[in-house]
C-alpha cells in the first residue's frame, strides 16, 4: 500500500506566478482534504473534496482552488504566488463510509515563494 | 465552531522519564480528538483517537490520553520517554459530519516540539 503521495516533494516559484500541487489518496480513500503549515504553526485546512466536488472550506482566498478527479485523486491550484503563501501544504486521504475514517497524510509539498 | 490550544510549544524530558503533552480543546458539538506526531521532514502520523468510546485511549509507541469532558482537556502521556520520540506533536480536534461516517476539518493545536536528552 503506497499510502497518500504528493508531488512534487520541493517547489520555488515567483512572486505573482501559479503552482499546481498533486495528490493521490490512500487505497480505498475517496475524500481528499488539503493543509496549509507554515513554518512552526499547525496545519490549517484549506479544503476538503469529496465526489469531485468542493465539500468544505476553510478561511482561505479564492486564490486557493481544487479539483478531484474520477480517480479520487486531487490537484491544488494556486494563482498570484505572494511570499506569504510559503509553506508545507499536506495533503490527507480518508473513507466517506466506515468505522476508520481517520485521516492519513502525504509527506507534503513544500513551496517556497520568492 | 472548534478550536484547540497547546499549553506548552516546548517540553524537554530526560530519557527513561515521563512525558507529558498538554491539550485542551473546544466545540460546540461532541467532539472527536487526535493526536498526531511529526517528524523532522516527515509527514503526520496518528498516535491515537477518540470517538466517544473509552475515556482512556492508548496509541501506538507506549502513548496513551485521557479525555476529561468536565476539564475539556486531552493530555498526552507516556511513562517512559525514548529517545525516538523527539518530534512535534499537534493535539487536533474535529466533529462527525452530518450522518456521523466521516470527518470534516481537522483543527490542529500550534504544537508541542518534544525534545528528550540522553
Amino acid at each position: 500500500d503506497a499510502g497518500v503521495t504528493q508531488s512534487p516533494t520541493h517547489l520555488i516559484k515567483t512572486r505573482g506566478q501559479q503552482v499546481t500541487l498533486r495528490c493521490s489518496p490512500k487505497s480505498g480513500h475517496d475524500t481528499v482534504s488539503w493543509y496549509q503549515q507554515a513554518l512552526g504553526q499547525g496545519p490549517q485546512f484549506i479544503f476538503q473534496y469529496y465526489e469531485e466536488e468542493e465539500r468544505q472550506r476553510g478561511n482561505f482566498p479564492d486564490r486557493f482552488s481544487g479539483h478531484q478527479f474520477p480517480n479520487y485523486s486531487s490537484e491544488l491550484n494556486v494563482n498570484a504566488l505572494l511570499l506569504g503563501d510559503s509553506a508545507l501544504y499536506l495533503c490527507a486521504s480518508s473513507k466517506d463510509r466506515g468505522s476508520n475514517t481517520e485521516a492519513f497524510f502525504g509527506q507534503g509539498t513544500r513551496l517556497t515563494v520568492v | 465552531a472548534q478550536s484547540v490550544t497547546q499549553l506548552d510549544s516546548h517540553v524537554s524530558v530526560s530519557e527513561g522519564t515521563p512525558v507529558l503533552l498538554r491539550c485542551n480543546y473546544s466545540s460546540s458539538y461532541s467532539p472527536s480528538l487526535f493526536w498526531y506526531v511529526q517528524h523532522p521532514n516527515k509527514g503526520l502520523q496518528l498516535l491515537l483517537k477518540y470517538t466517544s468510546a473509552a475515556t482512556l485511549v492508548k496509541g501506538i509507541n507506549g502513548f496513551e490520553a485521557e479525555f476529561k469532558k468536565s476539564e475539556t482537556s486531552f493530555h498526552l502521556t507516556k511513562p517512559s520517554a525514548h529517545m525516538s520520540d523527539a518530534a512535534e506533536y499537534f493535539c487536533v480536534v474535529t466533529v462527525l459530519r452530518y450522518g456521523g461516517t466521516s470527518y470534516g476539518k481537522l483543527t490542529f493545536g500550534q504544537g508541542t516540539i518534544l525534545t528528550v536528552h540522553p
